[in-house]
């Protein structure tokens, strides 16, 4: 299966600023998804990053907050914009494996918001 | 788009016990139906899966039976020892249309000894 380099892996920010996670996948995949962790919830999906086309946002989550970036087939970034304390959670990133080989997580990065 | 309810959200149990929890998922079309186990700090690690040509898996003290018919499926874990404390979730896609996982919202269960 697919390995995930994620960074940063954790993060302390002031609010009002922004902050880049990347995603570095050691193969080509056709959609990255990218996931939300509140504290103490499960994982909400905020976008799924096609290559080539503008991600599509979930229910909830808008271009301007969540800003994607799909620029190859082995690579994502999310930023988190203009951030409030509420946005403090475990972002992660996923893609789907080919076969039977199921999905493949990053190991999340832990953003704090102050 | 696909919805996927989780049951309990908390499970208390005596150690060797069986522990089972329920997910609901609404869309006929998902055909992927993972559980995950996450530990504190940690990211979710997949468990076991089923796919939706067969009805039941099993792997050593864990099972996961599927119903999709009702939409249901099952996570079973037999003899349960305190390392098995964790949240668990269970999620459901059409993995063939590499869609993305959408998950319950956990179980927190406490095996305790």
């Amino acid at each position: 299966s697919a390995v995930i380099s994620q960074k940063p892996s954790r993060d302390i920010c002031q609010r009002g600023t922004s902050l880049t996670i990347q995603c570095q996948v050691d193969s080509q995949v056709t959609m990255m998804f990218w996931y939300r962790q509140q504290p103490g919830q499960s994982l909400t999906l905020i976008a799924t990053a096609n290559q080539g086309s503008e991600a599509t946002y979930e229910s909830g989550f808008v271009i301007d907050k969540f800003p994607i970036s799909r620029p190859n087939l082995t690579f994502s970034t999310l930023t988190v914009s203009n951030m409030s304390p509420e946005d403090s959670s475990i972002y992660l990133c996923s893609v789907a494996g080919t076969g039977d080989l199921g999905y493949t997580f990053g190991s999340g990065t832990r953003l704090t918001v102050v | 788009g696909e919805n996927v309810e989780q049951h309990p959200s908390t499970l208390s149990v005596q150690e060797g016990d069986s522990a089972v929890i329920k997910c609901t998922y609404s869309d006929s079309a998902s055909n992927y139906f993972p559980w995950y186990k996450q530990e504190l700090g940690k990211r979710p690690q997949l468990i076991i899966d089923i796919r939706s040509n067969v009805g039941e898996k099993k792997d050593q003290r864990i099972a996961v039976t599927l119903n999709k018919t009702a939409k249901h499926f099952s996570l079973h874990i037999t003899e349960t020892q305190p390392e098995d404390s964790a949240v668990y979730f269970c999620a459901a896609s059409m993995e063939q249309a590499g869609t993305a996982l959408i998950f319950g919202k956990g179980t927190t269960l406490s095996v305790s000894s």
